[in-house]
C-alpha cells in the first residue's frame, strides 16, 4: 500500500463549479501538507501549505486536513479553465525526518468554457 | 530572477554511460531535493540536502549519487544509467531547510536506451 493515495481522475468540470481534490495517506507521523499544482510540461508549484488538522483558505483555494481520518481536500471555488492542471498533494513527517516529502500521485484536473 | 535552473533539459544516452544533471539555484536556499516523475507513480523523491554538506536519502536513492558542497549547486549522478532511470527529473529548493515551500525546475527529461 502507498502511504499516499490520490486519485488520478480525469476529473473534468465545468466553470464556475466547485472542485473537490483529496488524499488519503497511511502514516501518521505526517505533520506538514501540502499541495501543488503543475501545468503541462512545467514543473510544480506550491498552492498551499498548511500544518497539522484544520482549515487554511487562499482566494478561491481552501485546504483541510483530518488527522484523525488520514484525509486531505483542497477545493476550488468558482474554478476556472485556467485551473486546468495536474493537482500533487505532498506530505513531511516533520522531526528528525522534515526534509523528506511524499507526493500522491495527482490529479489530472480539466475546467472546460 | 529568482529561479532554479537544470541542465540539460533533455538527454539521450546509452546504459553504463555516466552522467551529470546539473541543478543550480540563485535565492540562498538553505534546502535542495531531487526527484523523480514517472506516469502511474507520481513524483518521488531521490535525495535532498538541509545543507551544505549535509545530503539523505529519499524514497528511490538507489543508482543515484549527490553531492552539495556548495549551497547554490546540488548535481545528480547517475554512474552507471539503466533503462529504468528513464524518467523526468526535477530539482527543487527551499528557503527553509525543512523543505516547505519548494521551487521547482523546469525539469530535465532523461531517456537511457
Amino acid at each position: 500500500q502507498k502511504e499516499v493515495e490520490q486519485d488520478p481522475g480525469p476529473l473534468s468540470v465545468p466553470e464556475g463549479a466547485i472542485v473537490s481534490l483529496n488524499c488519503t495517506y497511511s502514516n501518521s507521523a505526517f505533520q506538514y501538507f501540502m499541495w501543488y499544482r503543475q501545468y503541462s510540461r512545467k514543473g510544480p508549484e506550491l498552492l498551499m501549505y498548511t500544518y497539522s488538522s484544520g482549515n487554511k483558505e487562499d482566494g478561491r483555494f481552501t485546504a483541510q486536513v483530518d488527522k484523525s481520518s488520514k484525509y486531505i481536500s483542497l477545493f476550488i471555488r468558482d474554478s476556472q479553465p485556467s485551473d486546468s492542471a495536474t493537482y500533487l498533494c505532498a506530505m513531511s513527517p516533520g522531526g528528525t525526518s522534515y526534509g523528506k516529502l511524499t507526493f500522491g500521485q495527482g490529479t489530472i484536473l480539466t475546467v472546460h468554457p | 530572477e529568482a529561479q532554479v535552473t537544470q541542465n540539460p533539459r533533455y538527454l539521450i544516452t546509452v546504459t553504463g554511460k555516466k552522467l551529470t544533471v546539473t541543478c543550480s539555484q540563485n535565492m540562498n536556499h538553505e534546502y535542495m531535493s531531487w526527484y523523480r516523475q514517472d506516469p502511474g507513480l507520481g513524483l518521488r523523491q531521490i535525495y535532498y540536502s538541509m545543507n551544505v554538506e549535509v545530503t539523505d536519502k529519499g524514497d528511490v536513492p538507489e543508482g543515484y549519487k549527490v553531492s552539495r558542497k556548495e549551497k547554490r549547486n546540488f548535481p545528480l549522478i547517475l554512474e552507471s544509467p539503466s533503462p529504468n532511470q528513464t524518467s523526468l527529473y526535477f530539482c527543487a529548493s527551499s528557503l527553509s531547510s525543512r523543505g516547505y515551500e519548494q521551487y521547482f525546475g523546469p525539469g530535465t527529461r532523461l531517456t537511457v536506451t
